[in-house]
């Protein structure tokens, strides 16, 4: 099955720098990957995601590349802020299996102002 | 903004006893799913459920578990005896893939097996 490795685990960085969360995983054949952001105490939510038939993908301060031949896939926040404060999880999947994702381990990220 | 709801928040039950979990999916979703997380770890896949019935579970889904749509708005996940182990945040999430859209999760109950 399908095991997704993410790094690092924590993650401080300072207001206005860059953000950078990478993930890998086994089964070539995942061609679905949400993120999801996860604030202390609340339900995971989707901040982006990407198929595999795209290599990168931007929302506003958010972005993620995906190299299907290394088999991994990268978080990219610019400009953190304050409330980029949270646990992000990577996942993989399969589009005609919506939702049996495989999650990552997560990645604490703290943004010091 | 449409949500996912699940109730109770919090459940503390003994070991060995039943538990149901409910939640209410988004109304016009057509899959639904369980995950739970136990604390500190990541999120885990338990199953999905698609037109009345299972169609994918984790390994993690054993005999011990169930779901039900016992009508047209409940989705629940029913643990039989419960464990220790059992004791986790578990999140219910529906999408509909015909709308292309995410999986939505629901605010999670947390379940303390003492």
């Amino acid at each position: 099955g399908e095991n997704v490795e993410q790094h690092p685990s924590t993650l401080s960085v300072q207001e206005g720098d860059s953000a950078v969360i990478k993930c890998t995983y086994s089964d070539s054949a995942s061609n679905y990957f949400p993120w999801y952001k996860q604030e202390l105490g609340k339900r995971p939510q989707l901040i982006i995601d990407i198929r595999s038939n795209v290599g990168e993908k931007k929302d506003q301060r958010i972005a993620v590349t995906l190299n299907k031949t290394a088999k991994h896939f990268s978080l990219h926040i610019t400009e953190t802020q304050p409330e980029d404060s949270a646990v992000y999880f990577c996942a993989a999947g399969l589009t005609d299996s919506w939702g049996k994702f495989q999650f990552g381990a997560g990645t604490q990220v703290v943004v010091t102002p | 903004e449409p949500e996912v709801t699940q109730t109770p928040s919090h459940q503390v039950t003994q070991m060995g006893q039943e538990v149901i979990l409910r939640c209410v999916p988004i109304s016009n979703h057509l899959y639904f799913y369980w995950y739970r997380q136990i604390l500190g770890q990541k999120v885990e896949f338990l199953v999905s459920f698609y037109n009345n019935e299972i169609s994918e579970k984790s390994e993690i889904f054993d005999d011990q578990f169930s779901v039900e749509r016992p009508d047209g708005s409940n989705f629940t996940l029913k643990i039989r005896s419960t464990k220790l182990e059992d004791s986790a945040m578990y999140f219910c999430a529906s999408s509909d893939p015909t709308m292309n859209t995410e999986a939505f999760f629901g605010q999670g109950t947390r379940l303390t097996v003492v």
